[in-house]
């Protein structure tokens, strides 16, 4: 399967815990996003990496979550001492070139649950 | 403030019968639209997309028309199948860039 591949599925935790999501985005890919999805809601943008370059953040993205984006290849999302407001679908997406000519192409996502 | 609305949360339509899922905008830098399905359990992928330059782009039995004065574009399935029932968003980009701006989502039941 060569898509957008994203680890783990699944994951609760307790309040004020961190927790860390893995993406691996298809392979010359060299654009990686990372949304958030609660229920009943489209996805929201968090942040987006070109290469292993942080380019955008959006406001939703507190002192709490940081990206990062090693050798630009794989990335990592943590969250710091997790709220229950945080209770989500993480998804992380993909794409070769601008969004203009190039879709993005998302994984499966995590779904975090703060209990 | 939601810049991309989908009024309708769920749609329900018979097999064989035309699907029309309909998407409005606020932002009028707002240049290019996408339309994604997602299924359960999924991620959403990525369906047919538009530039403002256009009004219409077809792809089989999918169908995108925008209007840019009205600030609104639909997607139309032709001929609908069960295989369509999923949940579609619309999602819209400013000046060609990275961010997309998504709606909250149509559910479309497409009845055999």
């Amino acid at each position: 399967d060569t898509g957008v591949s994203q680890n783990p599925r699944h994951k609760i935790t307790k309040r004020g815990q961190n927790v860390t999501f893995r993406c691996d985005p298809i392979s010359e890919h060299n654009r990686l996003y990372w949304y958030r999805q609660t229920l009943g809601q489209g996805p929201e943008f968090l942040t987006y990496f070109q290469n292993e370059a942080q380019l955008e953040k959006s406001r939703l993205l507190s002192d709490r979550f940081s990206a990062e984006r090693p050798k630009g290849s794989f990335s990592t999302l943590e969250i710091q001492r997790t709220e229950q407001g945080d209770s989500a679908m993480y998804l992380c997406a993909s794409s070769l070139g601008r969004a203009s000519n190039s879709p993005l192409h998302f994984g499966n996502g995590t779904r975090l649950t703060v209990t | 403030d939601q810049q991309v609305k989908q009024n309708s949360p769920s749609l329900s339509v018979q097999e064989g019968r035309i699907s029309i899922l309909n998407c409005d905008y606020t932002n009028s830098m707002f240049d290019y639209f996408l339309w994604y399905k997602k299924y359960p359990a999924e991620g959403p992928t990525f369906l047919i997309s538009i530039s403002s330059i256009k009004d219409k782009n077809e792809d089989g039995r999918f169908t995108v028309f925008l209007n840019k004065s009205a600030k609104h574009l639909s997607l139309h399935i032709v001929p609908s199948q069960p295989g369509d029932s999923a949940v579609y968003f619309c999602a819209a980009s400013a000046n060609a860039g990275n961010m997309l701006t998504f709606g909250g989502g149509t559910r479309l039941m497409v009845k055999p």
